[in-house]
């Protein structure tokens, strides 16, 4: 069957800490691996990856994927309240296929 | 540009009654998709439209119907809706006619209850 699973499943943490967010998947003919920010309405994109071992990065954000083991992660450094928000990854697979994970949820305190 | 915009933002149904969730985009796009958002389950597409007069099946079709009336809007069904059609409801249309392989852009969603 084919799963996306994302952990955790919630993380507190204070500004400035730093966080990792993981992303496995399981799929047939895996294409890519997308990570969006919800906040309390749409998922925003944050990035599309689709080559092992190539990072992206957007400011405090980065990720990379690890088509090898599977998964994928996103880190944030230096947090901020304003990136409490539920994090959601999906991966792309076969020809016309998508599956998102469950998210993990965020938040940050001052 | 309003880029993706949904039509009701909530709306309750008795089970049974039937209703249709409207979607627009003004970006140009070919693909477009609807998804649901359950607590727990993540979003789970439903149906998309990879270019204009062609709709495919996503994951959880059961109970619903589309129509992608022109470029700009993709409309979904309800025929008969049940409680387990309570859930939030995005849109989302990305370039693309490749679908479901590039950046994907989503509406302010529909939250339906239904009793």
């Amino acid at each position: 069957e084919d799963k996306v699973v994302q952990s955790p499943l919630s993380l507190v943490v204070h500004e400035g800490d730093t966080v990792t967010l993981n992303c496995s998947y399981e799929v047939t003919n895996f294409r890519s691996l997308l990570w969006y920010k919800q906040e309390k309405k749409a998922p925003t994109f944050l990035f599309m990856l689709t080559s092992s071992g190539i990072e992206k990065k957007s400011g405090r954000l980065s990720s990379i994927l690890d088509k090898k083991e599977l998964f994928s992660i996103l880190n944030i450094t230096a947090t901020q309240t304003g990136d409490s928000a539920v994090y959601l990854c999906a991966a792309v697979y076969n020809t016309d296929k998508l599956i998102f994970g469950t998210g993990t949820r965020l938040q940050v305190f001052p | 540009n309003a880029g993706v915009t949904q039509t009701p933002k909530f709306q309750v149904l008795k089970t049974g009654q039937s209703m249709t969730l409207q979607c627009a985009q003004d970006m140009n796009h070919n693909s477009m998709y609807w998804y649901r958002q359950d607590p727990g389950m993540g979003l789970r597409l439903i149906y998309y439209s990879a270019s204009e007069g062609t709709t495919d099946k996503g994951e959880v079709p059961n109970g619903y119907n589309v129509s992608r009336l022109n470029k700009r809007e993709f409309s979904l069904r309800l025929e008969s809706a049940a409680p387990s059609q309570t859930s939030v409801y995005f849109c989302a249309s990305s370039e693309q006619t490749s679908p479901l392989s590039e950046t994907q852009y989503f509406g302010p969603g529909t939250r339906l209850l239904v009793l």
